[in-house]
């Protein structure tokens, strides 16, 4: 596509419950990064790609948290057993190659737990 | 760890009105990146600084980036509403970009 696409936009999920969130990076970019924003926050890193391998999970918050890409392409961040204070946005970024590069952001997910 | 310092974090004012954002580490970068980023929307790259003591201009905004590569400023020229939004500097880093805080912009027509 044009741009990196985000899916959902929003999602209100009950505290405890799962989700998934989409992230579709620029075709041919082959470095892709997971951020969080929170409420007057700066970004939060959470974990990054090149290719399929993920060589930084660092900013994974914990093991509730986890990401795949697939194919190159395709990535999505699961959260597991969601707690309230995992509200926030999350950003999916993509780039050409690895740093040094323009990182292209998506919209974001606005996930809202209740 | 919050390796970038933004200020201010809130900044209102008048249409027409000049205004710096300032963007500190203890850190050196490779090179650092300045974003905007409007309510619902992802950040949006304005610029990137490589070198230290260098100076990119875009419009009425200006970069600069520090001689010892830790700090850079964003100064804005006669401030337009459609300026409003997130401001933040991220330095490279590893294999990420280490984002600071952010500086909020408001113009008021």
């Amino acid at each position: 596509g044009a741009g990196v696409s985000q899916s959902p936009s929003n999602k209100v999920t009950e505290k405890g419950k799962d989700v998934e969130l989409r992230c579709d990076p620029i075709s041919g970019h082959t470095a892709l990064y997971w951020y969080r924003q929170s409420l007057g926050q700066g970004l939060e890193f959470l974990i990054y790609f090149q290719g399929n391998s993920a060589p930084d999970k660092s900013g994974l918050p914990s093991d509730r948290f986890s990401a795949e890409r697939t194919g190159g392409s395709v990535s999505t961040l699961t959260i597991q057993r969601t707690q309230q204070e995992d509200s926030a946005v999350y950003l999916c970024a993509s780039s050409l190659l690895a740093l040094n590069t323009e990182a292209f952001f998506g919209q974001g997910t606005r996930l809202t737990v209740v | 760890t919050q390796l970038l310092e933004q200020s201010p974090q809130f900044l209102s004012i008048q249409e027409g009105e000049n205004l710096t954002v300032y963007c500190n580490s203890s850190s050196v970068f490779s090179s650092l990146q300045w974003y905007r980023q409007e309510p619902g929307e992802g950040p949006v790259l304005l610029v990137t600084v490589v070198t230290g003591g260098e100076v990119k201009k875009l419009k009425r905004l200006t970069f600069q980036f520090g001689d010892a590569r830790k700090d850079s400023s964003l100064h804005i020229t006669a401030a337009q509403p459609g300026d409003t939004g997130l401001y933040l500097c991220a330095g490279e880093g590893g294999n990420q970009f280490y984002f600071g805080t952010g500086t909020s912009l408001t113009v008021i027509p």
